[in-house]
């Protein structure tokens, strides 16, 4: 079944340490997304790509790092300079232009 | 800029109608969404309005005034699982880039 997969789904780290999220689709969709929601908030924006090799900061990327070496993945490297961590990470890709998302299930972050 | 509002907080009864609002202000329209979020997962689409007018799908339609800049959720007979939370979200300018209003977090009581 086609969709996207998100790992792990829950995740701790201790203070000072890197973590990469993983995100794969087999949509063959264009542009992928990375959202942080914290509780009783809505999604904001993490870092976006739209094509394999090119990504865009979005509204709240100090911390955070990306890659986009192929169309069916785009993990996220929360850092140590990411002052507060904690909190659930949405993965989603769309097809070029269509504008709907679909979600991955969510990785939940914990910082120690 | 862009600037999505909505109420953080509602209750209804089971069986009634209920309605959601969100104001927006989008520099380029590019159309708006709404998505049911239930606590500890992912969003789900539920509406996507490009034109002014309602857009009925079952017991939930969406509404759109884009000279106003306004657009509302309505639920009908309402269950207990439709509790959850409702996410405006609109384009931002041509882009793809989706922008999400804080939610709004129904609660159907018996």
């Amino acid at each position: 079944d086609g969709g996207i997969t998100q790992s792990p789904k829950y995740l701790f780290r201790k203070e000072g340490q890197n973590v990469t999220l993983s995100c794969e689709q087999n949509l063959n969709h264009d542009a992928m997304y990375w959202y942080r929601q914290d509780p009783g908030q809505g999604l904001r924006l993490i870092y976006y790509s739209q094509i394999v090799n090119d990504f865009q900061k979005g509204d709240i990327a100090e911390g955070y790092s990306v890659s986009r070496e192929k169309k069916e993945s785009f993990p996220l490297t929360v850092t140590s300079a990411q002052k507060n961590p904690t909190a659930f990470y949405l993965c989603a890709s769309s097809p070029w232009g269509a504008g709907e998302l679909f979600f991955g299930e969510g990785s939940r972050l914990t910082v120690l | 800029g862009q600037n999505i509002d909505q109420p953080t907080e509602m209750t209804a009864t089971e069986g009634a109608i209920v309605q959601i609002n969100c104001t927006y202000q989008t520099s380029g329209f590019n159309g708006l969404f709404w998505y049911q979020q239930h606590a500890g997962e992912a969003p789900t689409f539920l509406s996507y309005n490009v034109l002014d007018g309602l857009e009925e799908k079952g017991r939930f339609s969406s509404f759109l005034s884009r000279s106003k800049g306004y657009s509302y959720l309505l639920l009908k007979e309402l269950q207990m699982k439709d509790s959850a939370s409702y996410l405006c979200a609109a384009p931002l300018g041509a882009t793809n880039k989706l922008i999400f209003g804080t939610g709004t977090l129904l609660a159907v009581q018996p």
